[in-house]
């Protein structure tokens, strides 16, 4: 079956310029999740979806930041005038279940890779 | 959040056992155990759970000490395509927590033909 794919793998911005990646979940999947992972160090959480509704932006880092879900299934993280900084890895995952969200495993995508000039 | 340790790299020859030590001092009754780990290249994968018993899946076995402070997950038979970083992780299952995962350093482990 088909895993959580991510659009597109790379991609490369010139500083300033607003750029949004894809996340298609496993089909049924309620809970979404956006990570961030810099080179060398492990990934970070960025934001969660539980079908529509994001419940949880704390990991956000800057108000340049913004992801949607609007029908609870693909989603868009955007982010706006990108830095070189926002220069990363961003993963997206789904999970089966939002009841038990807490201990449900989680099946991530291969993972955008953003560069910023 | 409850904090995981876990070396930074180990090294291990092909089709040997591996044991990968986590220690989780803080650790909350609500708390389960769980292991990712990440290929080059590619996102984090799930590797096993568990909260108080030993736990076996087709992956590996998870070793969980009797105060729970810390495992140990293991890899029976270690193969070329096994080296990845390794995450051990707590994950909160109280209410307060939306199921986020909270990834360390993690270990990288290297496998030598």
């Amino acid at each position: 079956g088909a895993g959580v794919s991510q659009s597109p793998r790379y991609k490369v911005a010139k500083r300033g310029q607003d750029v949004a990646l894809r996340c298609d979940p496993i089909s049924g999947h309620v809970s979404l999740f956006w990570y961030q992972q810099a080179l060398g160090q492990g990934p970070e959480f960025l934001t969660y979806f539980q079908n529509e509704a994001q419940l949880d932006k704390s990991g956000l880092p800057s108000d340049r930041f913004f992801a949607e879900r609007p029908e609870g299934s693909v989603s868009t993280l955007k982010i706006q005038r990108t830095q070189q900084e926002d220069s990363a890895v961003y993963l997206c995952a789904s999970s089966f279940s939002g009841a038990r969200v807490r201990i449900n495993e989680q099946f991530f995508g291969p993972g955008t890779r953003l560069t910023v000039l | 959040d409850a904090k995981t340790t876990q070396p930074n790299s180990m090294e291990s020859n092909e089709e040997e056992p591996v044991h990968l030590p986590c220690n989780h001092s803080t650790i909350s009754g609500t708390d389960y155990i769980h292991w990712y780990r990440q290929l080059p290249s590619q996102g984090p994968e799930y590797v096993i759970h568990g909260l108080t018993s030993n736990v076996n899946n087709r992956m590996a076995s998870l070793a969980i000490a009797e105060d729970r402070k810390s495992s140990t997950l293991i890899l029976h038979r270690a193969t070329l395509r096994d080296a990845a970083v390794y995450y051990c992780i707590l994950r909160d299952r109280g209410s307060g927590n939306t199921g986020k995962l909270i990834f360390g350093q993690g270990t990288t482990l290297q496998v030598k033909p």
